[in-house]
């Protein structure tokens, strides 16, 4: 296990639901990221905040919504959800922004029916 | 479209034997490159990173970068049942030091006793 933990660990929605994904980093880090991972293709960078700040929003749908309190919490807010929304949802931290070693968590596998 | 391109794989491998992995990226501005293991249903771990045109060598593995060519590669001596994972590699997506990370989608590779 690495210093970022994320729960739920699954989670099962409906296209309804209102649900959160929750991401803690305890190793100091200032920036955290959320990317999502689809069966057979690469990561995809979502949300990028640095110091608290988002700085980066990847063209992402508003259905999808990332809330960042302080520097070791990050939340992403979803709700109205599509199937094809279904995927691996993993966060991740590194001591700068955009820092060549990020650490993910292990991460949300999320399904949407 | 900047695109990093893995083969999927799988890629088997016989125990002892080098498992021999290629990543060819489009963006020729692209700096920095790295070399991820994320065995199934778990998070991506950083295995190595590489800036400079020539080999890497860290124990088992190596890098090759050839920016001119525009690929880098990635070497597992000994191979171990262990090292059966998904590689993804991952290339800085501009021509700054510190930058996004774009994600190849990763070769599998099936280390066979």
């Amino acid at each position: 296990e690495t210093g970022v933990t994320q729960t739920p660990r699954h989670l099962v929605m409906g296209m309804t639901n209102k649900k959160s994904l929750k991401c803690e980093q305890h190793l100091g880090h200032n920036a955290m990221y959320w990317y999502k991972q689809s069966a057979k293709k690469p990561l995809e960078l979502m949300f990028v905040y640095n110091f608290k700040e988002q700085t980066e929003n990847n063209s992402v749908p508003s259905r999808f919504s990332p809330e960042c309190p302080n520097s070791s919490h990050l939340f992403l807010h979803l709700h109205t959800l599509q199937p094809e929304d279904s995927a691996l949802y993993l966060c991740a931290s590194s001591l700068r922004e955009f820092d060549n070693e990020q650490f993910f968590g292990p991460g949300t596998r999320l399904t949407v029916l | 479209q900047k695109e990093v391109e893995q083969n999927s794989g799988p890629l088997s491998v016989p125990e002892g034997a080098i498992a021999s992995l290629n990543c060819t990226y489009s963006d020729r501005g692209s700096q920095s490159f790295f070399w991820y293991r994320q065995y199934s249903g778990k998070s991506p771990e950083l295995i190595m990173f590489i800036y400079s045109n020539g080999d890497k060598e860290d124990g088992r593995f190596t890098a090759q970068l050839n920016k001119a060519s525009q690929y880098v590669s990635l070497l597992i001596r000994d191979s171990q049942p262990s090292d059966s994972a998904t590689y993804p590699c991952a290339v800085t997506a501009t021509t700054d030091s510190w930058g996004k990370l774009q994600f190849g989608a990763g070769t599998q590779v099936v280390v066979t006793p």
